[in-house]
């Protein structure tokens, strides 16, 4: 299986907000709601933002927010800070039960 | 608090082995599934393998099928992976991640990895 695609960068000035897309196929991203988003500093391991599509784990800021439709998921900033300067990925489940990744988007803060 | 430590990389030749360790805390580790996921120098990341929290089942991607053996010891609360005729490709900084309970859906917990390097 392929890996989904993302946009290699983002940019947005500080207060903005911005989106990264991550599209699949039927199969995965469209088949299942376990679509999932990394926050990955340089040099840091990657850190969970949003599963399931849209819920957000304990501590995460709700500035940070997921949707999807069909085969395509989204990863929407608001309020855009110079902490959120990072890689994002994201990644979906699939039938064989082997994770897909994007191939992660750096956003580049203003 | 959850926490996952990872040990054992280093550089080794091509054809050459290495074993793994990830040792965690903080939860209730054979309720958990987990995983291997890897990192090459300046690249994306890519799940290399998964395991139940009973160890029963297992999963491989297919460049790794074969080489990679996940396991566990839920006694020790102790991951492995035990990768046999590294290739160069294999370079990459490996992290272990902890599933969801009740799920192999998302990883909600990562180490820091251990770097591989595979080069003669």
């Amino acid at each position: 299986q392929s890996a989904l695609t993302q946009p290699a960068s983002v940019s947005g000035s500080p207060g903005q907000s911005i989106a990264i897309s991550c599209t699949g196929t039927s199969s995965d991203v469209g088949a299942y709601n376990y679509v999932s988003w990394y926050q990955q500093h340089p040099g840091k391991a990657p850190k969970l933002m949003i599963y399931d599509v849209s819920t957000r784990p304990s501590g995460v800021s709700n500035r940070f927010s997921g949707s999807k439709s069909g085969n395509t998921a989204s990863l929407t900033i608001s309020g855009l800070q110079a902490e959120d300067e990072a890689d994002y990925y994201c990644s979906s489940y699939t039938s064989t039960s082997a994770p897909l990744f994007g191939g992660g988007t750096k956003v580049t803060v203003l | 608090e959850v926490h996952l430590l990872e040990s054992g990389g280093g550089l080794v030749q091509p054809g050459g082995s290495l074993r793994l360790s990830c040792v965690a805390s903080g939860f209730i580790f054979n309720s958990n599934a987990m995983s291997w996921v890897r990192q090459a120098p300046g690249k994306g990341l890519e799940w290399v393998s998964g395991i139940t929290g009973s160890g029963d089942r297992t999963y491989y991607t297919d460049s790794v099928r074969g080489r990679f053996t996940i396991s566990r010891d839920n006694s020790k609360n102790t991951l492995y992976l035990h990768m046999n005729s590294l290739r160069v490709e294999d370079t990459a900084v490996y992290y272990c991640a902890k599933y969801q309970i009740g799920t192999q859906a998302t990883t909600d917990c990562w180490g820091q990895g251990t770097l591989v390097t595979v080069s003669s």
